[in-house]
């Protein structure tokens, strides 16, 4: 089954406890992204992937990380989490950046 | 920056119609979408429009778009309980080359 697989679904850590949220895709699409959603502002891109080794920052990348090293891959790494990045992550690949987006499940963090 | 307004909230009745709209302000786009979100879920890919058509109808599904007004809208015909959900309009972006997302209308349809 064609799928995006994030973890994990919830999450609550302290603030400055490095983290990772892992993204997997099994469709050998070549765009991957990270978005996170806030209560009346949609869905923000913190990062994207055009192929492997090669990453963009996007709308809001402050406080992200992210790597590429395999195409199904694409972690998102948060160094020193802070209250302001409590939220609901999502990872999306694609063909291409234009073509349907592959949600997850979405990741809820909460940082305290 | 680019911008992508939806209203936050709609109620119908089972059976009616539903018009969900939203406004764009990057004259480039040459993709639009319409995402729904159900509770505890990602997003799904509803249907999609190209710049160069105003209309496209899948089954239920009626996407119209004014490229002069920067006006997309989502008709669902004859609305149902399982159409309960946050559907989000999105236009791609030439130059980040990245989805730009509404804040999500969330449609309630009533028994």
């Amino acid at each position: 089954e064609a799928q995006v697989t994030q973890n994990p679904r919830y999450l609550i850590t302290v603030t400055g406890k490095k983290l990772t949220v892992t993204c997997s895709q099994n469709m050998n699409h070549e765009y991957m992204s990270w978005y996170r959603q806030d209560p009346g502002l949609g869905l923000r891109q913190i990062y994207y992937s055009m192929n492997v080794e090669v990453t963009d920052k996007g709308d809001v990348p402050e406080g992200y990380k992210v790597s590429r090293k395999e195409k199904r891959n694409f972690p998102l790494i948060l160094e020193s989490p802070s209250p302001n990045q409590t939220s609901l992550y999502f990872c999306a690949s694609s063909l291409g950046s234009t073509t349907e987006a592959f949600f997850g499940q979405g990741t809820r963090l909460t940082v305290v | 920056g680019e911008d992508v307004e939806q209203s936050l909230f709609l109620s119908v009745r089972e059976g009616d119609s539903s018009v969900i709209n939203c406004t764009y302000t990057d004259s480039s786009s040459t993709y639009l979408y319409w995402y729904k979100q159900e509770p505890g879920a990602g997003l799904q890919l509803l249907t999609y429009i190209f710049s160069n058509m105003d209309m496209k109808q899948d089954q239920r599904l009626t996407v119209l778009l004014n490229k002069k007004d920067k006006h997309l809208s989502l008709r669902i015909a004859d609305t149902q309980t399982g159409d309960s959900a946050i559907y989000f309009c999105a236009e791609y972006d030439t130059g980040r080359r990245a989805l730009t997302f509404g804040s999500g209308t969330r449609l309630q349809v009533q028994p």
